[in-house]
Parts: C-alpha cells; sequence; structure tokens
C-alpha cells in the first residue's frame, strides 16, 4: 500500500539555520508528492508539490526534490524564520486519485 | 481566495447524543469534500470522499451508520457522529476541493470532539 514516513519531532531550530525535514515514501505507480504546513490554529495549507521525478518544488523559500530511486521529497529552507514555526506535512496521491496519505507531521519551533 | 471554514471549532458532549460539524467553502464552489481524523501526534487519515448529491464513499474500516455525511450543496458538507462515544473523540478535518480532476485540497481548521 501507500505510506508516507517523515522523521519525528520537535525540530528545534535558531532564526537563519538551516532546516531538512525529511519524507521517505512507499507507493505503487507514479504518485505526486506534497509538503502542507499548518500554522497555529489554523488548516492545513498546501506549501509545495512535485508530480514527477527529479521535479522541484518550491514556495517562501522551501523546496523539495522528488527522487524516485531514494523514494524522498525532503524538505529544505536555508534560512529559517521565527514565522515558520508550524507542522509540516508531507503526503502523497496516487496517479489518477484525490487520496491524500500523510505522514504523521513534523513540529517545527524556531527561536529568535 | 480557497478558504474552508469548520463550526464548531470545538465541542463537547455527552456519550449517546450526536454531534454535527460542518464544513463550508466560503469563496468557491466544491465538487468533492473529504473528512479527515487526527490523532494526536498520528497523521490525518481520510474517513470518508464526498461529491455534491452523492453517497459518500468511506474508507474500510469507516463505519458509515456512525459518521453520517451530507454534501447537499456545492459549499457546504456535515459530518453526523451518531451515538458519540469516548473512544470518537478526536480532531475533525474537512477539505475541499473545486473539481474531482485536481490534486488540490483546501482544508478546514479543524473541529476538536470531546465525547465525555
Amino acid at each position: 500500500g501507500n505510506s508516507v514516513t517523515q522523521m519525528e519531532g520537535p525540530v528545534t531550530l535558531s532564526e537563519e539555520a538551516f532546516l531538512t525535514i525529511n519524507c521517505t515514501y512507499t507507493a505503487t505507480g507514479y504518485p505526486s508528492l506534497f509538503w502542507y504546513v499548518q500554522y497555529p490554529g489554523e488548516g492545513l495549507q498546501l506549501l509545495l508539490k512535485a508530480t514527477k521525478a527529479d521535479d522541484k518544488g518550491s514556495n517562501k523559500g522551501f523546496e523539495a526534490t522528488y527522487r524516485k530511486e531514494t523514494t524522498s521529497f525532503h524538505l529544505e529552507k536555508g534560512s529559517v524564520q521565527v514565522s515558520d514555526s508550524a507542522v509540516y506535512f508531507c503526503a502523497l496521491t496516487n496517479t489518477g486519485f484525490q487520496k491524500l496519505v500523510f505522514g504523521t507531521g513534523t513540529r517545527l519551533l524556531v527561536s529568535p | 481566495g480557497a478558504v474552508v471554514s469548520q463550526h464548531p471549532s470545538w465541542v463537547i458532549c455527552k456519550s449517546g447524543t450526536s454531534v454535527k460539524i460542518e464544513c463550508r467553502s466560503l469563496d468557491f464552489q466544491a465538487t468533492t469534500m473529504f473528512w479527515y481524523r487526527q490523532f494526536p501526534k498520528q497523521s490525518l487519515m481520510l474517513m470518508a470522499t464526498s461529491n455534491e448529491g452523492s453517497k459518500a464513499t468511506y474508507e474500510q474500516g469507516v463505519e458509515k451508520d456512525k459518521f453520517l455525511i451530507n454534501h447537499a450543496s456545492l459549499t457546504l458538507s456535515t459530518l453526523t457522529v451518531t451515538s458519540a462515544h469516548p473512544e470518537d473523540s478526536s480532531f475533525y478535518i474537512c477539505s475541499a476541493s473545486r473539481s474531482a480532476s485536481t490534486d488540490t485540497q483546501y482544508f478546514g481548521p479543524g473541529t476538536r470532539l470531546t465525547v465525555l
């Protein structure tokens, strides 16, 4: 079946530090991969996505590259801000389907 | 744009009662809406998918007679937890999609249900 595994949190960083949140997946076929972010008190928001191997999704300074050979979609940001503190979810959908399969979420805490 | 609201944001009820949660797309028409359940420190689990005017499609293991879903209009879906028990306590999240052909879902802020 389809599944997503992401690193446990919380991840605690100082402002301007480099961020990596690991995400690996198991899927049949050719999934699309997503990162969602949930800020305190708000709903999940799509942060970025990639629909095929070697695609790079990017938004708000965050990037993730679809690596089929390692079945990974790690989230990175070169310099985090306090406002990036949130829970980040890695997810996938399989070809032709809308059903999202989520990882457990990783909480990021950025201190000034 | 693409805002989804849920009401209530939290609810406490007695065991055996029923609770209705509303999910609304405020600025777009949602052909498809999804209901998720999230346990503490766990991922979101899809419960069911509903298309406007059709019966909901439930995921394996989800009791359709317990979790009644209605998607009567293009902007409103409701989830009713019938005869609630403490094990139904959870965080329920809805999302909405403009069409069945898009993979973009817009999420509501969630509803915290506590059953005493």
